[in-house]
Parts: C-alpha cells; sequence; structure tokens
C-alpha cells in the first residue's frame, strides 16, 4: 500500500539555526498537506500543496513540492523555541481513495 | 466557535471492556475520521466516513467500530477484541474538497 516516509525522525538544533525535513511517498501524490503537533497537543494545519514544483512561504517557513509530485520538504529558517513540535507531512493518494497518509513525522527540539 | 470537540480527555478501560470515544463537530465538515498515535510514531487511519450512514476501515480497523448517523457524530467503539487499546486517539474532519483537516484535542485511553 501507500507509504510516506519522513526523515530525520528527530532533531536539536540552537535557536536560531536552520531546520529541514523530507517527505517521501512511494506513490504520486495529488495533493500534499503539512501539520504541526505541539507536544502534548494536536496536529494543526499548516499547509497545503497541490502542483508539481510547488514552493510556498509562511513567514520563516517554506515548503516545497517536488516535480514528480512524490516528495516534498519543510524548512524553517532562523528557529526559534515556539517552533518546537512535532511536524507531519500527509499525502494524498493521486488514485483518489480519500485517505490522507501521514508520514511518522520529525520532532524538532530547539536549545535556546 | 466552530470546531470539533473530542470526550473524554482521559479514559481508563479495564481489560474487557468495550469502552465508546465521543467525537462532534459543527464544522459542517462532510468527511470524519479517526485516527490512533503512538507514542514516537505518526497517525494511523482506523476508520473514516465521507458520508453519513457510510464508512470504510482504515489501515488498523480490527478490534474498533464505528457508526455514522448524523453529519455532526462520529464515535468510535474500542472492543476487547482490540489487544492493544492503550494510545491516542484522534478523531479530525473535513469539507469533501479540503483543504486539511480540522483535528480535535484528542482522548487519551489507558488500559488498567
Amino acid at each position: 500500500g501507500q507509504q510516506v516516509m519522513q526523515i530525520p525522525q528527530y532533531q536539536h538544533v540552537q535557536e536560531g539555526e536552520d531546520f529541514t525535513t523530507y517527505c517521501n511517498s512511494s506513490t504520486t501524490l495529488s495533493n500534499i498537506q503539512w501539520y504541526k503537533q505541539r507536544p502534548g497537543g494536536h496536529p494543526v494545519f499548516l499547509i497545503q500543496l497541490v502542483k508539481s514544483g510547488e514552493v510556498k512561504k509562511q513567514k520563516r517557513l517554506t515548503f516545497q513540492f517536488g516535480e514528480a509530485k512524490k516528495n516534498s520538504s519543510l524548512h524553517i529558517t532562523a528557529t526559534q523555541t515556539t517552533d518546537v513540535g512535532t511536524y507531519f507531512c500527509a499525502g494524498l493518494s493521486s488514485s483518489n481513495t480519500g485517505k490522507l497518509i501521514f508520514g511518522q513525522g520529525t520532532t524538532l527540539q530547539v536549545k535556546p | 466557535d466552530g470546531g470539533i470537540t473530542q470526550s473524554p480527555k482521559y479514559l481508563f478501560r479495564k481489560e474487557g471492556q468495550n469502552v465508546t470515544l465521543s467525537c462532534e463537530q459543527n464544522l459542517n465538515h462532510d468527511a470524519m475520521y479517526w485516527y490512533r498515535q503512538d507514542p514516537g510514531q505518526g497517525l494511523r487511519l482506523i476508520y473514516y466516513s465521507q458520508i453519513v450512514n457510510d464508512f470504510q476501515k482504515g489501515d488498523i480497523a480490527e478490534g474498533y467500530s464505528v457508526s455514522r448517523e448524523k453529519k455532526e457524530s462520529f464515535p468510535l467503539t474500542v472492543t476487547s477484541a482490540q489487544k492493544n487499546p492503550t494510545a491516542f486517539y484522534l478523531c479530525a474532519s473535513t469539507f469533501d474538497r479540503g483543504p486539511g483537516y480540522t483535528f480535535g484535542s484528542g482522548t487519551r485511553l489507558t488500559v488498567v
């Protein structure tokens, strides 16, 4: 079945350093979504990418969708302690099953 | 304010008992989902429903049951057949065309 792999599983950075998490799907995706889950909280939707090669920015966060629509990345510039949490990518299969498949997540720790 | 409400926040179950987790949304969303989250892991889909009176099994449906009698409600029953039910359960909803899932705050189920 469809799988979405995310790396790294954990990342510790010093405040001010950059951070990137990568997401790869075994199948072509119709879209990819990113979520953030704060410690003890629930996932919160950040953004959706639909087009091949699409790049979107939200302040210090940059999201990319690969040309083949099978991979994606989230880059955070100059991390802050408020960025702490687990970032999940989630892919919607182009076969339109209606199911969103989540990656395992990348947990970011930021040292002040 | 619109949102998705899960209750209870914490639930303790004795072995052999069935328990039901509540999920209610007032967002007029069409689709609703149940995910299970274990420590250090991503979200795994248990069941989902795209319209009232219809639902489909996700990747880990064994030992669980659901109903969708109303658009607003999608309760999940964890049956005694589920051998390892201790986990964090998340309910989500979305419009048919998205984008993005809205998650409830979750229910932490513990077997005692």
